[in-house]
């Protein structure tokens, strides 16, 4: 069965730290890994991740897949109040994207001022 | 560009009452289409996916249906609702059985007394 298992599950730290959030992936037939972004509602697509070693940047945030050891990192720098949020981790069911996305459990990140 | 509408936004129901949520997508033909369920201290879990008009997989066994009658048109229903069917109901598109990003509207909040 494919699995996603993130960690830390929450993760409370000062304006301006830096945080690193961890997800690791069991699936039977690797195509991509995804993290997403979920402050009140909907989550929010953030990058999408196929190639081992190769980052992926947008602004403070960073992503790195390692296809050999499973798992991916995403990294927020200099944070701010804005970036409290659940961030989800996903990879597509074993049928490919069309068959859904299974998700982590995501980690609760809140940032104090 | 592409935007999908859900509503309602909330609702708050008895045990034992039907249900019906609606979720379409514009700016698009032919989308897949998702619903996913996340319950209190639980990830995303998939629940139905679409290809097509009138063709629905179910991921989980329940006692919600779903069902896709217009092209950019998706449904998710029950006849009786249970406690255990309270949480946030998200509706989900991707462009084709290709593309594993999804985009997720912004969520029905139910709650089952």
């Amino acid at each position: 069965e494919d699995k996603v298992v993130q960690s830390p599950l929450s993760l409370v730290v000062h304006e301006g730290d830096t945080v690193t959030l961890n997800c690791s992936y069991e699936v039977t037939n690797f195509r991509s890994l995804l993290w997403y972004k979920q402050e009140k509602k909907a989550p929010t697509f953030l990058f999408m991740l196929t190639s081992s070693g190769i980052e992926k940047k947008s602004g403070r945030l960073s992503s790195i897949l390692d296809k050999k050891e499973l798992f991916s990192i995403l990294n927020i720098t200099a944070t701010q109040t804005g970036d409290s949020a659940i961030y989800l981790c996903a990879v597509p069911l074993v049928g490919g994207g069309a068959d859904g996305l299974t998700f982590g459990k995501g980690t609760h990140l809140i940032i104090q001022p | 560009s592409q935007t999908i509408h859900q509503w309602p936004a909330t609702l708050v129901q008895p045990v034992g009452s039907p249900l019906s949520l609606e979720c379409t997508v514009e700016g698009t033909s032919n989308p897949n289409l998702y619903w996913y369920r996340q319950a209190a201290g639980r990830g995303l879990q998939l629940l139905f996916y679409s290809i097509g008009i009138g063709q629905i997989s179910s991921e989980v066994p329940q006692n919600l249906s779903a069902s896709r009658p217009q092209d950019r048109q998706f449904i998710l229903s029950s006849k009786k609702l249970l406690l255990s069917d309270s949480g946030f109901y998200l509706c989900a598109w991707t462009r084709d059985r290709l593309t594993d990003t999804q985009y997720f509207g912004p969520g029905t909040r139910l709650t089952v007394l």
